[in-house]
């Protein structure tokens, strides 16, 4: 079975500001993606990035990257240069190798606040 | 392209009544999910299908049924609402993995949610 942990209920950074949200997860599978997503407060729910468990090299979005330690179990998300528009809600997810129709599994997520 | 919507945005009910919620793709996805969102317990998964004509069971299925009688439209139902079903439920739909499983860099796609309150 595959769990989520995000240990940050809420954040706080200020505008321009770099953030790391943190994310750990728990799995036996010996191959799993983790995903990223924001949830702003109008409520969609938008992909940001990607890492896969075999991708040799850290992943990154324009602004987000995805610090990946695997031997820690832990994908945490970096956002540089905070906007005000990264207010929101955000959630890590896991795939992994044993699940059914592309199933995710997301941990409870972190609020971050964005300071001007 | 609309993408994943959902219908309604907003239902209030009394205990024991029954409602539908419809999810409709335009993306030609195979797999289609309904998750709840309630508070401080982030997304949890109530049931998926892989194809039209098929449905599974997610994490927490209990007291919500399921059909897929077209591929780009999926419906969520409670027979007999209950304050615990109070939530904000999402719609999503993604392409089949090709067997890649967890190795598959596809993202599932979501609708705007359904809040639904029951009394």
């Amino acid at each position: 079975a595959q769990k989520i942990t995000q240990t940050q209920p809420g954040m706080f950074v200020q505008e321009k500001e770099a953030v790391t949200l943190d994310c750990t997860y728990d799995t036996s599978d010996p191959s799993y993606g983790l995903f990223w997503y924001k949830q702003p407060s109008s409520g969609e729910m938008i992909f940001l990035i990607y890492q896969g468990s075999y991708d040799q090299q850290n992943a990154t979005e324009g602004r987000y990257s995805l610090n990946f330690q695997k031997a820690r179990k832990s994908a945490n998300l970096v956002i540089s240069a905070s906007q005000l528009g990264d207010s929101a809600m955000y959630f890590c997810a896991m795939r992994g190798s044993q699940a059914g129709a592309n199933n995710l599994f997301f941990g409870t997520g972190t609020r971050l606040t964005v300071i001007p | 392209n609309a993408g994943v919507t959902q219908t309604p945005k907003f239902r209030v009910l009394k205990t024991g009544q029954s409602m539908t919620l419809l999810c409709a793709q335009d993306m030609n996805h195979e797999y289609m999910y309904w998750y709840r969102q309630d508070p401080g317990m982030g997304l949890r998964l109530i049931h998926y299908s892989v194809g039209e004509g098929t449905t599974a069971k997610g994490e927490v299925p209990d007291g919500y049924n399921v059909s897929r009688l077209k591929k780009q439209n999926f419906l969520l139902g409670l027979e007999s609402a209950a304050p615990s079903q109070t939530s904000v439920y999402f719609c999503a739909s993604a392409r089949d993995t090709a067997g890649l499983a967890g190795l598959s860099r596809e993202t599932q796609y979501f609708g705007p949610g359904t809040r639904l309150l029951v009394l």
